[in-house]
């Protein structure tokens, strides 16, 4: 059975610019959701999509934005680049929304220059 | 603001030793508590799930949770240096939250 896909895995962008990531949960999962991970802070929830509806939305910035599309793929995009949203960007499965037990894909690496 | 608090480590212990990883959170309505393993460069994996007060068993894993006390804990026995890892300690539920919180993770070595 795949596991949760991420892609890409490694970005480089510019300040001002805006991105789009894209994760792809394990088959048969329909909730997706969404964490950064900075050094400085740890892992932090971004939002949770299910049933293309965001369910629950964590303390960023409208900046950070997300969707799910109808085969539960997810993709959350950042707008106006900022040099602190450099960190690594999980994407994590469930089966269904409320189902704790999540897991994790690889990442998407941002560096923000 | 809920909060889940984890030693940073590192823990360093030797090969064939138990591991004992210490949780505390603040939020006194989460109902499910979780660790995950992440390897340097690597995403987290999760290795055990609690929802009831006592211990819960796999393998080498032994996670116990105490509600009373807001703590949770995640030993490993015979501990051997592919177990060297961060550990994640997050509790999910306050509320009617299903929103996890994580601690910073606890850095083990575990030396031959």
């Amino acid at each position: 059975k795949a596991g949760v896909t991420q892609t890409p895995r490694y970005l480089i962008k510019t300040r001002g610019q805006q991105v789009t990531l894209s994760c792809s949960p394990i088959s048969g999962h329909r909730s997706v959701s969404w964490y950064q991970q900075t050094p400085g802070q740890g892992l932090q929830f971004l939002f949770e999509y299910f049933s293309e509806t965001q369910r629950n939305k964590g303390n960023f910035p409208g900046r950070f934005s997300g969707r799910q599309f109808s085969n539960s793929r997810s993709e959350m995009n950042v707008s106006t680049l900022e040099l602190g949203d450099s960190a690594l960007y999980l994407c994590a499965s469930s089966l269904e929304a409320g189902v704790p037990e999540a897991f994790f894909g690889q990442g998407t690496r941002l560096t923000v220059v | 603001q809920k909060e889940v608090e984890q030693n940073s480590g590192p823990l360093s212990v030797p090969e064939g030793a138990i591991a004992s990883l210490n949780c505390t959170y603040s939020d006194r309505g989460s109902q499910s508590f979780f660790w995950y393993r992440q390897y340097s460069g690597k995403s987290p994996e999760l290795i055990m799930s609690i929802y009831s007060n006592g211990d819960k068993e796999d393998g080498r894993f032994t996670a116990q949770l105490n509600k009373a006390s807001q703590y949770v804990s995640l030993l490993i026995r015979d501990s051997q240096p592919s177990d060297s890892a961060t550990y994640l300690c997050a509790a999910e539920g306050g509320g009617g939250s299903y929103i996890p919180t994580f601690g910073r993770g606890t850095s083990l070595i575990v030396h031959p």
